[in-house]
Parts: C-alpha cells; sequence; structure tokens
C-alpha cells in the first residue's frame, strides 16, 4: 500500500529553527510538495522537490532523498504565525497526489 | 497568480436539503480541479479529480450520485451535496492545477480554495 509517515505533533521555541521529516513508501515517485494549513483554513503551497537536493524559499527549506523515501521541511527563524499543520503529499507513478496526516507545529514563545 | 476562489465560504443547511459550492479559477486555467474533505484534526481526503468536459472520477467510498460534481469551464467546477445529512457536516476544499507558465508553479501544483464550511441540522 501507499504509506505517508509524517510525526503528528512538534513543538518548538520563537526564533529557532526545527525540522518536520517525511518518509513515504509509494508506487512511484513524480514528486513531493509541502503544504501550509493554519487552523480552518486550506492548504497554501509551499515547495516542490522532484530531484534530490535542497530547495531554499527564504526562511523555508526542502529536502529530498528519493533513494531514501525521505524528505524534511526545514524552518528558520520561526515566527508565531508559523503554528500550523504542515502536510507532506507525494506524487505518485499515476500522478496522483497521496497525503500525509499532516503534522501539527506549535510555536511557543 | 494561481488564486482559487470558493463560494459560499460556510453554510448551514437543513437535513434533506441541497447545497451547491462553487469553486473557481481566478487567474489561470484549470485543467483539473479536486474536491477534497477534511474532518476536524483530520487529514486531507480527496472525494473526487474532475477534469473539464468529463465526468468526474470519485474516489473509493464516495457516493457520486450524493455528491454532484460539474466542471463545466476551464475556470469553473460545483460540488453538489444532494439530500444532505449531519453526517455530511465537513470542511469541503476544492484544488485546481495549473498549466505551466500560465501560474508560475510547478506542473500539477495543487492551488487551494479557501474551504467551505458545511453545517448540515
Amino acid at each position: 500500500g501507499q504509506n505517508i509517515d509524517q510525526p503528528t505533533e512538534m513543538t518548538a521555541t520563537e526564533g529557532a529553527i526545527v525540522q518536520i521529516n517525511c518518509t513515504y513508501q509509494t508506487s512511484g515517485f513524480n514528486g513531493l510538495f509541502w503544504y501550509q494549513q493554519h487552523a480552518g483554513e486550506a492548504p497554501t503551497f509551499l515547495s516542490y522537490n522532484v530531484l534530490d537536493g535542497l530547495e531554499e524559499k527564504g526562511r523555508f527549506s526542502s529536502f529530498l532523498s528519493r533513494s531514501k523515501g525521505y524528505s524534511y521541511l526545514l524552518l528558520k527563524e520561526l515566527q508565531m504565525k508559523d503554528s500550523a499543520s504542515y502536510l507532506c503529499a507525494v506524487k505518485d507513478s499515476n500522478y496522483q497526489l497521496i497525503w500525509g496526516a499532516g503534522t501539527k507545529l506549535i510555536i511557543k514563545p | 497568480g494561481a488564486v482559487v476562489s470558493q463560494h459560499p465560504s460556510w453554510v448551514i443547511c437543513k437535513s434533506g436539503t441541497s447545497v451547491k459550492i462553487e469553486c473557481r479559477s481566478l487567474d489561470f486555467q484549470a485543467t483539473t480541479m479536486f474536491w477534497y474533505r477534511q474532518f476536524p484534526k483530520q487529514s486531507l481526503m480527496l472525494m473526487a479529480t474532475s477534469n473539464e468536459g468529463s465526468k468526474a472520477t470519485y474516489e473509493q467510498g464516495v457516493e457520486k450520485d450524493k455528491f454532484l460534481i460539474n466542471h463545466a469551464s476551464l475556470t469553473l467546477s460545483t460540488l453538489t451535496v444532494t439530500s444532505a445529512h449531519p453526517e455530511d457536516s465537513s470542511f469541503y476544499i476544492c484544488s485546481a492545477t495549473n498549466v505551466p507558465g500560465l501560474a508560475g508553479g510547478p506542473t500539477d501544483t495543487q492551488y487551494f480554495g479557501p474551504g467551505t464550511r458545511l453545517t448540515v441540522l
């Protein structure tokens, strides 16, 4: 079966750095997405990785290792507004998007 | 770019009535639109995939006669919840995928609408 694993919840301190991991087992791979979802709102697109390596976008970076079926989202200089759920999603061989359950990130002052 | 709107943002209806939710891509042509449902503290659940001009593809367990999807143009898809019941109360979210170059993201990036919160009494 297809599976995306993420930690259920993480806590970090304002101004610090946090890494949210995602491991996947899917039938084929055609890209990995990270989305941010604030409570009661729809997800917003953060990043896309299809090749191995690190993609940096301001305070957010996303890393991919296809051989390990592994990705992480790195958030630097955490702000209170970064408190949200972070969803990992993988596009499989049929170009279907398989969603993880999301990681709820709690930022403390 | 890549703005998707949904209407209404919230709706309360009586059991047995039907509710229509609209999803529009405002600044790009969406070849494919998706409808999701999300219960509190749970992840997104894909209900159906809709391509313009053709019938929607429903996920297993989703009743196509209850959740009617129409994708009449490249910028509009509608979801109608027919004969709604309290268990249909949920957060319904649509998303649309862009054509590269029109919205600036990578191929098949899903851009989400703001969601519609449905409460059935």
